[in-house]
């Protein structure tokens, strides 16, 4: 699986959008971009996935740039409950049998300002 | 729908003593995994099943045991427990069709291995 970077920290704003960027320059063609959170204490939440199309669900939006290299998740009107850190993965999505688990990083801790 | 669920939320235990930890899904996934997270690490995986009666080394395999005899429970045991067996451990499951790389945890388990 590609290697991932991301900030270490980030501060925003209550109500503001938060930007959260991640670098995967050695992507494979068949590697998506997953994201996932996780709150203080609790379990890794999934929030979206995509491949090199734009994602957008209840959660958030996932913008892919064309040569796939970053991506940005973006969180449109955060909220305390958003504070967490949140993980960028890049793996093979799907397969025709078989699994494995999920590599997580140091992920970025997303700090929500009242 | 509960989706994952562990049991217990907590445990201590003496060296060499023990237990079996649960988890349970009702989102009819084939997949299931076990992971441990240290403080301030990410997670790794310990064992995974791809099915009702099939379980698979991950990472960290050492220690443990797994079983998965119905298709909505996977158990992790641990014969004699180690002070360096002290982690919180995370459940997750996932749909085939749904992509490897989606996959939803439970709320984990803590456990202290004095």
């Amino acid at each position: 699986d590609a290697k991932t970077t991301q900030p270490p920290s980030m501060d925003c704003a209550e109500g503001r959008a938060a930007n959260l960027p991640c670098n995967h320059s050695t992507i494979s063609g068949n590697e998506y971009v997953y994201w996932y959170r996780q709150i203080h204490s609790q379990g890794p939440q999934y929030i979206i996935h995509g491949l090199k199309n734009n994602e957008t669900n209840e959660m958030a939006s996932l913008i892919i740039t064309e040569d796939r290299k970053s991506s940005t998740l973006i969180l449109p009107h955060a909220t305390l409950r958003d504070t967490a850190v949140y993980y960028c993965i890049v793996r093979v999505g799907y397969s025709g049998g078989g699994a494995d688990g999920l590599t997580f990083g140091k992920g970025t801790h997303l700090i929500i300002q009242p | 729908n509960a989706g994952v669920t562990q049991t217990p939320k907590f445990r201590v235990l003496k060296t060499g003593q023990s237990m079996t930890l649960l988890c349970a899904q009702d989102m009819n996934h084939e997949y299931m995994y076990w992971y441990r997270q240290d403080p301030g690490m990410g997670l790794r995986l310990i064992h995974y099943s791809v099915g009702e009666g099939t379980t698979a080394k991950g990472e960290v395999p050492d220690g443990y045991n797994v079983s998965r005899l119905k298709k909505q429970n996977f158990l992790l045991g641990l014969e004699s427990a180690a002070p360096s067996q002290t982690s919180v451990y995370f459940c997750a499951s996932s749909y085939f069709l749904a992509g490897r790389g989606t996959q939803y945890f439970g709320p984990g388990t803590r456990l202290l291995v004095l």
